[in-house]
């Protein structure tokens, strides 16, 4: 089992729809929760990060945690066709290496 | 603002060859990381330097190593090339948990 795993996609969600995204992890120390977006070929670009159950909201990106289930996911409200790319669950236990996800490949369909 | 530089942004080397990557991160960052993206796959950690020392070790072959300079720049040797090192290589620096990566390496061997 990996330590992190994501609906591995591919994902197609209408342009204005609510795109979800989903991540499970085994570490029950993690502390830290971070999603990365990835366009082909570029690095990876931090675009929500949480550390506390609950959500966090950012425009249009909301982030919801939950410990105790050690799940956490991603909304992206209003998707936009800009919104498609590979976007990488990540999880950090203390001040260690960033452990990655597999990725879920999403796709705006205009 | 400065970002993580790498270099090169392409390389092509052959079966056997020897390969330097280099990295510098943003300048007050104590720690660089060094990860190895294949095609489709989730990036995977390889090395981890805090303040020029060794911080942690992933997933590198024994053909691979890694130091970080006085100067604080991180350089990934990589020897005995194989076709499977073929991948992007990303490094990323830190202060606390959040990364920025630099552009990527990517590496291809013929």
């Amino acid at each position: 089992q990996k330590e992190v795993e994501q609906n591995s996609g591919p994902l197609s969600v209408p342009e204005g729809a609510i795109a979800s995204l989903n991540c499970t992890y085994s570490d029950r120390g993690s502390q830290s929760f971070f999603w990365y977006r990835q366009y082909s070929g570029k690095s990876p670009e931090l675009i929500m990060f949480i550390y506390s159950n609950g959500d966090k909201e950012d425009g249009r990106f909301t982030a919801q945690l939950n410990k105790a289930s050690q799940y956490v996911s991603l909304l992206i409200r209003d998707s936009q066709p800009s919104d498609s790319a590979t976007y990488l669950c990540a999880v950090n236990v203390g001040n260690e290496k960033l452990t990655f996800g597999t990725g879920t490949r999403l796709t705006i369909i205009p | 603002a400065a970002g993580v530089i790498q270099s090169p942004r392409h390389l092509i080397k052959e079966k056997r060859e020897t390969a330097t990557l280099k990295c510098y991160p943003i300048p007050r960052h104590d720690t660089v990381y060094w990860y190895q993206q294949g095609p489709g796959q989730d990036p995977q950690f390889l090395i981890s330097f805090y303040e020029k020392m060794q911080s942690d070790k992933g997933s590198i072959p024994d053909r691979f190593s890694a130091q970080q300079f006085s100067d604080y720049h991180s350089e990934l040797n990589m020897s005995s090339l194989e076709l499977g090192d073929s991948a992007l290589y990303f490094c990323a620096s830190s202060l606390g948990p959040f990364y920025t990566f630099g552009s990527g390496t990517r590496l291809t061997v013929v």
